[in-house]
Order: structure tokens, then sequence, then C-alpha cells
């Protein structure tokens, strides 16, 4: 299995301040087509994940545009340049490269300050 | 729009099954897949299987495969998943999930499985 490496755990913001959040994959996720098949989610309490970003970069239909991906090879990143207070929850990566089998971050929450 | 209606929540005995469905509705149904996943409490999702809604075939990790079968009901646009010889620790919220482009675009609203004796 591919195993993923999220960064921070949690990650305290003050409102209109700049996120970060790391995702680290165990090995490169390049596919044989080239291209890299990072996700990332957003998990609100009591609500099912809903995806943000496909394709390390690709925003969803919808998704605002401070929200950003970035990365290749192993290391992958997810930037939300002014945090706004429908920003918390916790942030999944997902490797889709390996896919049907695929495989998680272990999260990171994002919280107000 | 494009929609996955999940079955209601669940309460089992360990040793039991559970099979939960998962109605899409706003695409054509046999043209993607369907990944399941699960959550347990304060965790992040685990993958549990797949499969197409184009021919049935599946896939699941080593670790359920002897547990798990997925399904799907192309006249009803539905996808089921059972998974036998519950224990506690399978108490989590289940979701299905619709594959496109390596990922996950829709999910289902969830259903919690209990296993409690």
């Amino acid at each position: 299995d591919v195993v993923m490496t999220q960064s921070p755990v949690s990650l305290p913001v003050t409102l209109g301040q700049p996120a970060s959040i790391s995702c680290r994959s165990s090995q490169s996720l390049v596919h044989t087509d080239g291209d890299y098949y990072l996700s990332w989610f957003h998990q609100r309490p009591g609500q099912s994940p809903r995806r943000l970003i496909y394709k390390v970069s690709k925003r969803d239909s919808g998704v605002p545009d401070r929200f950003s991906g970035s990365g290749a090879g192993t290391d992958f990143t997810l930037k939300i340049s002014r945090v706004e207070a429908e920003d918390v929850g916790v942030y999944y990566c997902m490797q889709g490269t390996q896919w049907p089998f695929i495989t998680f971050g272990q999260g990171t929450r994002l919280e107000i300050e | 729009q494009v929609q996955l209606l999940q079955s209601g929540a669940e309460v089992k005995k360990p040793g039991a099954s559970v099979k939960v469905s998962c109605k899409a509705s706003g695409y054509t149904f046999s043209s993607y897949g369907i990944s399941w996943l699960r959550q347990a409490p304060g965790r992040g999702p685990e993958w549990m299987g797949w499969v197409s809604a184009f021919n049935g075939n599946t896939k699941y990790p080593p670790r359920l495969q002897d547990r798990v079968i997925m399904t799907t009901d192309t006249s009803t646009s539905t996808a089921y998943m059972e998974l036998t010889s519950l224990r506690p620790d399978d108490t989590a919220v289940y979701y299905c999930a619709r594959g496109w482009l390596r990922s996950l675009d829709y999910w289902g609203q969830g259903t919690l499985v209990t296993v409690s004796s």
C-alpha cells in the first residue's frame, strides 16, 4: 500500500491568514500516463467528505479560488490563501495513482484561533 | 444533479452480516464505478473496495476480501455492500462514492453501522 502522511495533524489559523497542509506519499505518485493522481477533501463534523482538488491542482466546481494544490513526486501541498470561518474541519489527501486501491492521509484538523 | 442516497443506520450483533445500499441518480449509472469506504470515529476514511457498475467487476483489499461482497443492480441504479462476520471494530460510518479520473467526486451521506452485543 502507498502510505500517505499529512502534516501538521492540527492547524490553528487566524481568520484571513494563509494556511498550508503537507501530504507526503511513501512512493512517487506519478502514473504511467505521466499524471499525478492526488486529491484533497474537506470534511466538516457530521458531513461526508467533499472533494476540493483532483489531479494535484484542479479545483472542483464551486470551490473558491483561495484553495490551491501543488506538488509532484512524493510531496504535495494544499494552500488556503486567506482562511475563512467555513474552512474549519478536517482535510484529507488521497492517492488515486494505484486506483482503485486508494489510500488516504490521516487528516489535518484546521481550527480558527 | 448527481446524488448517492444510502440506506439507514443499522445495529448488528457480532457475527452477523450487514448490507448497505447506495442508490444513484443524476447520471448514467453504468458509466462509473462505485467505491465503498468506512470511517471509524476520529479516523480517516478507509477504502473497502470498488465495483464496476458496467460489468460488476470488483476489487477488494486483502484484509477484507474474505468478508466483503459488492454488487450492483443496473435496473435500479443501486450499489450494494455486504460485510459478513461483523466484529465490534467494524463499527463505523460507511460511505459509497462515485469514481472518476482516479478520484471520488460524489459521496453518499453515510450509513452508521454499529456492532454491539
